[in-house]
């Protein structure tokens, strides 16, 4: 078991970028999830996904921001036009079940100059 | 918008000693469960109490949840210096939807 897999680690952009964060995840897992983690906000969901069909996605910040799951096993992030304040850490985390705890990529370490 | 708020905010301690951390939150739940995370790395989980239950142990750690302070609190027994990371706890609404997590508490364990 891989675990989840998020790419890139790292990714520095300029403002008025594109940026896409890709995500894999944990075969099996019927739930993925978008976290924004940053210093002033703590950990902020984004955007539920149950069964790649999005559920919530009232913390999306605004329409720069949008998510998709093709297929069970793949699902990206998309932040148009980026802005410094997208700044942050960015993880996909994934479950097998509503009562089962989340298994954490390790992050996207987004930074927007 | 958070739910569990963790205090304190950061905690140090040496090796050996307890660390005690706790979670206040504030609408009703169907469990609560606690995170780990080390530096630059995603958050792993360490144990799930639901809200029937009082308290739960695994290994070093002991969960305590009292459903009418609406507050829970994790205890590291006999601390290690691996033990050094951040601590959230997180909540499950009804329908167990969407986890909810807390700021977090900064553990640091000196040898």
């Amino acid at each position: 078991d891989a675990g989840v897999i998020q790419s890139p680690r790292h990714e520095v952009t300029e403002m008025g970028q594109e940026v896409t964060l890709r995500c894999k995840p944990i075969s099996g897992h019927n739930s993925l999830f978008w976290y924004r983690q940053t210093m002033m906000r703590g950990l902020e969901l984004l955007i539920y996904f149950n069964n790649n069909v999005p559920i919530d996605d009232s913390g999306m910040p605004e329409d720069r921001f949008s998510a998709k799951m093709p297929n069970a096993s793949f699902s990206t992030l998309k932040i148009q036009p980026s802005e410094p304040r997208d700044s942050a850490v960015y993880f996909c985390a994934s479950r097998p079940d509503r009562r089962s705890p989340l298994h954490f990529g390790n992050g996207t370490r987004l930074t927007v100059t | 918008s958070q739910q569990g708020e963790e205090d304190p905010q950061a905690l140090s301690i040496q090796e050996g000693e307890n660390a005690t951390m706790n979670c206040s939150y504030k609408t009703s739940i169907n469990n609560l469960q606690w995170y780990r995370q080390n530096s630059g790395r995603g958050l792993v989980h360490l144990i799930l109490i639901r809200s029937n239950e009082r308290e739960k142990h695994s290994g070093r750690l002991r969960v305590t949840l009292d459903t009418s302070k609406k507050s829970s609190s994790l205890l590291i027994t006999a601390s290690r210096a691996a033990d050094t990371a951040s601590y959230f706890c997180a909540t499950s609404n009804s329908g167990y939807s969407t986890l909810t997590f807390g700021k977090g508490t900064m553990l640091l364990v000196s040898p």
